[in-house]
Protein backbone atom coordinates (compact mmCIF):
# COMPACT_ATOMS: atom_id res chain seq x y z
CA UNK A 1 0.00 0.00 0.00
CA UNK A 2 1.35 3.41 -0.66
CA UNK A 3 1.72 5.71 1.70
CA UNK A 4 4.25 7.91 4.27
CA UNK A 5 6.36 6.13 6.70
CA UNK A 6 8.27 7.45 9.78
CA UNK A 7 10.80 5.55 12.00
CA UNK A 8 11.53 5.39 14.74
CA UNK A 9 7.69 6.05 16.56
CA UNK A 10 9.35 6.43 20.29
CA UNK A 11 12.55 8.17 20.62
CA UNK A 12 15.07 9.11 23.26
CA UNK A 13 17.80 10.16 23.36
CA UNK A 14 20.53 12.56 25.82
CA UNK A 15 20.59 15.92 25.53
CA UNK A 16 23.53 17.50 23.15
CA UNK A 17 23.48 14.71 20.81
CA UNK A 18 22.26 14.96 17.37
CA UNK A 19 19.37 12.11 16.43
CA UNK A 20 18.26 11.78 12.39
CA UNK A 21 14.14 10.93 12.16
CA UNK A 22 13.37 9.07 9.26
CA UNK A 23 10.78 10.00 6.70
CA UNK A 24 9.89 7.62 3.56
CA UNK A 25 7.16 7.62 0.99
CA UNK A 26 6.06 5.61 -2.03
CA UNK A 27 3.54 8.05 -2.93
CA UNK A 28 5.39 9.43 -5.83
CA UNK A 29 5.04 12.64 -4.11
CA UNK A 30 7.31 15.40 -5.17
CA UNK A 31 7.02 17.81 -2.03
CA UNK A 32 8.11 16.72 1.21
CA UNK A 33 7.84 18.72 4.96
CA UNK A 34 8.46 18.09 8.24
CA UNK A 35 5.98 19.90 11.23
CA UNK A 36 6.80 19.67 15.26
CA UNK A 37 3.59 19.09 17.22
CA UNK A 38 3.78 20.55 21.12
CA UNK A 39 0.89 20.24 22.89
CA UNK A 40 -1.86 23.23 22.72
CA UNK A 41 -0.07 24.40 19.53
CA UNK A 42 -0.36 23.97 15.84
CA UNK A 43 1.85 22.16 13.49
CA UNK A 44 4.59 24.41 12.86
CA UNK A 45 6.96 24.14 9.63
CA UNK A 46 10.21 22.92 10.04
CA UNK A 47 11.56 22.62 6.54
CA UNK A 48 9.93 21.19 3.07
CA UNK A 49 11.34 20.60 -0.20
CA UNK A 50 9.52 21.18 -3.47
CA UNK A 51 12.05 18.35 -5.49
CA UNK A 52 14.89 16.77 -5.09
CA UNK A 53 18.29 18.04 -3.98
CA UNK A 54 16.05 21.37 -2.64
CA UNK A 55 14.90 22.56 0.46
CA UNK A 56 13.64 25.51 2.34
CA UNK A 57 13.15 26.26 6.03
CA UNK A 58 10.20 26.92 7.79
CA UNK A 59 9.24 28.70 10.16
CA UNK A 60 11.20 26.88 12.74
CA UNK A 61 13.96 25.29 11.19
CA UNK A 62 17.15 26.76 13.79
CA UNK A 63 18.94 24.26 15.04
CA UNK A 64 17.49 21.20 12.45
CA UNK A 65 18.47 20.11 8.99
CA UNK A 66 17.92 18.15 6.76
CA UNK A 67 18.68 16.54 3.15
CA UNK A 68 16.71 15.61 -0.23
CA UNK A 69 19.17 13.05 -1.63
CA UNK A 70 15.51 10.83 -3.25
CA UNK A 71 12.36 11.48 -3.98
CA UNK A 72 11.29 8.96 -1.72
CA UNK A 73 13.17 9.80 1.32
CA UNK A 74 13.34 13.38 3.86
CA UNK A 75 15.60 12.69 6.92
CA UNK A 76 15.42 15.36 9.96
CA UNK A 77 17.97 15.79 11.61
CA UNK A 78 17.56 17.52 15.31
CA UNK A 79 20.79 18.94 16.27
CA UNK A 80 22.41 19.73 19.58
CA UNK A 81 22.08 23.62 18.57
CA UNK A 82 17.73 22.79 18.83
CA UNK A 83 16.85 24.40 22.51
CA UNK A 84 13.63 22.60 23.16
CA UNK A 85 13.89 19.25 21.06
CA UNK A 86 11.49 17.09 23.27
CA UNK A 87 8.33 17.04 20.84
CA UNK A 88 6.19 15.35 18.46
CA UNK A 89 7.35 15.24 14.85
CA UNK A 90 5.74 14.62 11.37
CA UNK A 91 6.05 14.01 8.31
CA UNK A 92 4.19 14.68 5.24
CA UNK A 93 4.28 14.88 1.59
CA UNK A 94 1.78 15.90 -1.27
CA UNK A 95 2.45 16.29 -5.32
CA UNK A 96 3.51 20.11 -6.10
CA UNK A 97 0.97 20.03 -9.71
CA UNK A 98 -1.66 22.21 -9.64
CA UNK A 99 -2.70 25.02 -7.73
CA UNK A 100 -1.04 25.39 -4.54
CA UNK A 101 -3.39 24.06 -1.45
CA UNK A 102 -5.76 22.10 -4.12
CA UNK A 103 -3.81 19.03 -3.05
CA UNK A 104 -4.50 16.72 -0.35
CA UNK A 105 -1.30 16.51 1.97
CA UNK A 106 -0.68 12.95 3.37
CA UNK A 107 0.87 12.61 6.91
CA UNK A 108 3.25 10.01 8.53
CA UNK A 109 1.91 8.28 11.74
CA UNK A 110 4.89 10.96 13.34
CA UNK A 111 7.84 10.75 16.04
CA UNK A 112 7.89 11.11 19.28
CA UNK A 113 11.10 12.93 20.44
CA UNK A 114 12.00 12.36 24.36
CA UNK A 115 15.57 14.12 24.95
CA UNK A 116 16.29 13.58 28.35
CA UNK B 1 -2.56 36.49 16.68
CA UNK B 2 -2.86 33.22 14.95
CA UNK B 3 -3.44 33.12 11.06
CA UNK B 4 -6.13 30.12 11.99
CA UNK B 5 -8.29 29.97 15.26
CA UNK B 6 -10.39 27.07 16.36
CA UNK B 7 -12.67 26.87 18.85
CA UNK B 8 -13.45 25.20 20.82
CA UNK B 9 -10.22 24.20 22.35
CA UNK B 10 -12.06 21.06 23.94
CA UNK B 11 -15.08 19.28 23.69
CA UNK B 12 -17.12 17.10 25.89
CA UNK B 13 -20.50 15.32 24.14
CA UNK B 14 -22.66 12.38 24.78
CA UNK B 15 -23.15 10.05 22.29
CA UNK B 16 -25.55 10.73 19.65
CA UNK B 17 -24.98 14.95 19.74
CA UNK B 18 -24.74 17.16 17.21
CA UNK B 19 -20.69 18.53 17.87
CA UNK B 20 -19.86 21.59 15.59
CA UNK B 21 -16.36 22.58 15.74
CA UNK B 22 -15.61 26.21 14.32
CA UNK B 23 -12.28 27.57 12.25
CA UNK B 24 -11.61 31.03 10.93
CA UNK B 25 -8.63 32.37 9.43
CA UNK B 26 -6.86 35.56 8.56
CA UNK B 27 -5.02 34.46 5.28
CA UNK B 28 -6.71 34.41 2.07
CA UNK B 29 -6.90 30.84 1.33
CA UNK B 30 -7.23 28.52 -1.86
CA UNK B 31 -8.35 25.97 0.07
CA UNK B 32 -9.64 24.81 3.67
CA UNK B 33 -8.38 21.61 4.81
CA UNK B 34 -9.72 19.79 7.91
CA UNK B 35 -7.98 17.00 9.45
CA UNK B 36 -8.04 14.24 12.15
CA UNK B 37 -5.61 13.14 14.75
CA UNK B 38 -6.47 10.05 16.66
CA UNK B 39 -4.19 9.38 19.92
CA UNK B 40 -1.62 7.39 18.50
CA UNK B 41 -0.87 10.86 16.80
CA UNK B 42 -1.53 9.92 12.97
CA UNK B 43 -3.20 12.59 11.16
CA UNK B 44 -5.53 11.76 7.99
CA UNK B 45 -7.15 14.56 6.09
CA UNK B 46 -11.20 14.61 5.87
CA UNK B 47 -12.00 17.27 3.60
CA UNK B 48 -10.77 20.00 1.39
CA UNK B 49 -13.11 22.80 0.30
CA UNK B 50 -12.83 26.09 -1.15
CA UNK B 51 -16.58 27.04 -1.48
CA UNK B 52 -19.50 25.54 -0.13
CA UNK B 53 -20.46 22.38 1.67
CA UNK B 54 -18.99 18.77 1.61
CA UNK B 55 -20.67 15.59 3.43
CA UNK B 56 -18.96 12.28 4.06
CA UNK B 57 -20.93 10.05 6.34
CA UNK B 58 -21.80 12.16 9.39
CA UNK B 59 -19.43 14.43 8.75
CA UNK B 60 -20.17 17.95 7.31
CA UNK B 61 -18.01 20.64 6.29
CA UNK B 62 -18.87 24.63 5.47
CA UNK B 63 -16.93 26.93 4.28
CA UNK B 64 -17.91 31.11 4.03
CA UNK B 65 -14.86 32.24 2.02
CA UNK B 66 -16.26 36.11 2.52
CA UNK B 67 -16.51 35.88 6.77
CA UNK B 68 -13.53 33.25 6.28
CA UNK B 69 -14.69 30.86 8.22
CA UNK B 70 -15.49 27.11 8.21
CA UNK B 71 -17.39 24.47 10.32
CA UNK B 72 -17.09 20.83 10.98
CA UNK B 73 -20.24 19.00 11.50
CA UNK B 74 -20.77 15.65 13.23
CA UNK B 75 -24.08 14.19 12.83
CA UNK B 76 -24.74 11.52 16.04
CA UNK B 77 -21.45 11.94 17.51
CA UNK B 78 -20.04 8.07 18.48
CA UNK B 79 -17.08 7.54 21.12
CA UNK B 80 -14.90 6.34 18.03
CA UNK B 81 -15.00 10.07 16.54
CA UNK B 82 -13.11 10.82 20.12
CA UNK B 83 -10.01 12.56 18.23
CA UNK B 84 -8.85 15.88 18.08
CA UNK B 85 -10.13 17.70 14.94
CA UNK B 86 -7.18 20.00 12.73
CA UNK B 87 -8.47 22.92 10.97
CA UNK B 88 -5.35 24.38 8.38
CA UNK B 89 -5.56 27.03 5.35
CA UNK B 90 -3.78 26.99 2.44
CA UNK B 91 -2.68 30.12 1.02
CA UNK B 92 -2.56 31.74 -2.22
CA UNK B 93 0.38 30.68 -4.47
CA UNK B 94 2.34 29.02 -1.42
CA UNK B 95 2.28 25.29 -0.68
CA UNK B 96 2.63 25.76 2.72
CA UNK B 97 -0.53 25.09 5.31
CA UNK B 98 -1.25 27.65 8.41
CA UNK B 99 -2.62 25.31 11.15
CA UNK B 100 -5.21 25.94 13.95
CA UNK B 101 -4.45 24.36 17.58
CA UNK B 102 -6.75 21.95 17.38
CA UNK B 103 -10.06 21.07 18.59
CA UNK B 104 -9.78 17.76 21.14
CA UNK B 105 -13.41 15.88 21.03
CA UNK B 106 -14.37 13.57 23.75
CA UNK B 107 -17.64 11.15 23.14
CA UNK B 108 -18.95 9.38 25.62
CA UNK B 109 -20.79 6.24 25.36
Amino acid sequence: DGGITQSPKYLFRKEGQNVTLSCEQNLNHDAMYWYRQDPGQGLRLIYYSQIVNDFQKGDIAEGYSVSREKKESFPLTVTSAQKNPTAFYLCASRTSGGAPGYNEQFFGPGTRLTVL
Amino acid sequence: KNEVEQSPQNLTAQEGEFITINCSYSVGISALHWLQQHPGGGIVSLFMLSSGKKKHGRLIATINIQEKHSSLHITASHPRDSAVYICAAAPYNNNDMRFGAGTRLTVKP
